[in-house]
């Protein structure tokens, strides 16, 4: 256990619909990042929060949105899904320590 | 714009031979370096960094070699094992590490032949 939580490990939902995807980070750490990873590529950076606000923005989707709450869990929102959008979605929390981030399992979306 | 490069895809190493594992970056401003291992259906799981102030780290059969003018890092795992067998991520932070956010190569996929 990373200690970092991701829910659920699996979806599976249909084109054009929303979803969201929640992360709890390791106790401790207040920032949080989104990743996706598709047909084994290397992790895209998403999104980032520190300690509730938005940090810094990759390469997100307008149809994709995040944010944190005061407990610093983070949820992840998908809309009007497109096949495109089936991927492994990472969630990473950090801290200045020396292996400074660690990650969640991962939530694998499939859109059929 | 792909910043930190794995221009190896895959790899595969006879059991308790060295692996080499190489990464490039273009960005200058990088500053701190890791590599991260990744098992299917997994995340991916920090194994050994390097600051750009050294050239070398190790950590028990990993060892990070880091070339600034060359703008080039590998990894070497020495000997190698079958529990090895996994997709090898190479990331890299500015200075601001763990507060912000880390860029990651492609990947190399590293097989371990018993």
């Amino acid at each position: 256990d990373s200690g970092v939580t991701q829910t659920p490990k699996h979806l599976i939902t249909a084109t054009g619909q929303r979803v969201t995807l929640r992360c709890s980070p390791r106790s401790g750490d207040l920032s949080v990042y989104w990743y996706q990873q598709s047909l084994d590529q290397g992790l895209q950076f998403l999104i980032q929060y520190y300690n509730g606000e938005e940090r810094a923005k990759g390469n997100i989707l307008e149809r994709f949105s995040a944010q944190q709450f005061p407990d610093l869990h983070s949820e992840l929102n998908l809309s009007s899904l497109e096949l495109g959008d089936s991927a492994l979605y990472f969630c990473a929390s950090s801290s200045k320590s020396g292996d400074g981030y660690t990650f969640g399992s991962g939530t694998r979306l499939t859109v059929v | 714009d792909q910043q930190v490069k794995q221009n190896s895809p895959s790899l595969s190493v006879q059991e308790g031979r060295i692996s080499i594992l190489n990464c490039d970056y273009t960005n200058s401003m990088f500053d701190y370096f890791l590599w991260y291992k990744k098992y299917p259906a997994e995340g991916p799981t920090f194994l050994i960094s390097i600051s750009s102030i050294k050239d070398k780290n190790e950590d028990g059969r990993f060892t990070v070699f880091l070339n600034k003018s060359a703008k080039h890092l590998s990894l070497h795992i020495v000997p190698s094992q079958p529990g090895d067998s996994a997709v090898y991520f190479c990331a890299a932070s500015g200075l601001n590490f763990g507060n912000e956010k880390l860029t990651f190569g492609t990947g190399t996929r590293l097989t371990i032949i018993p």
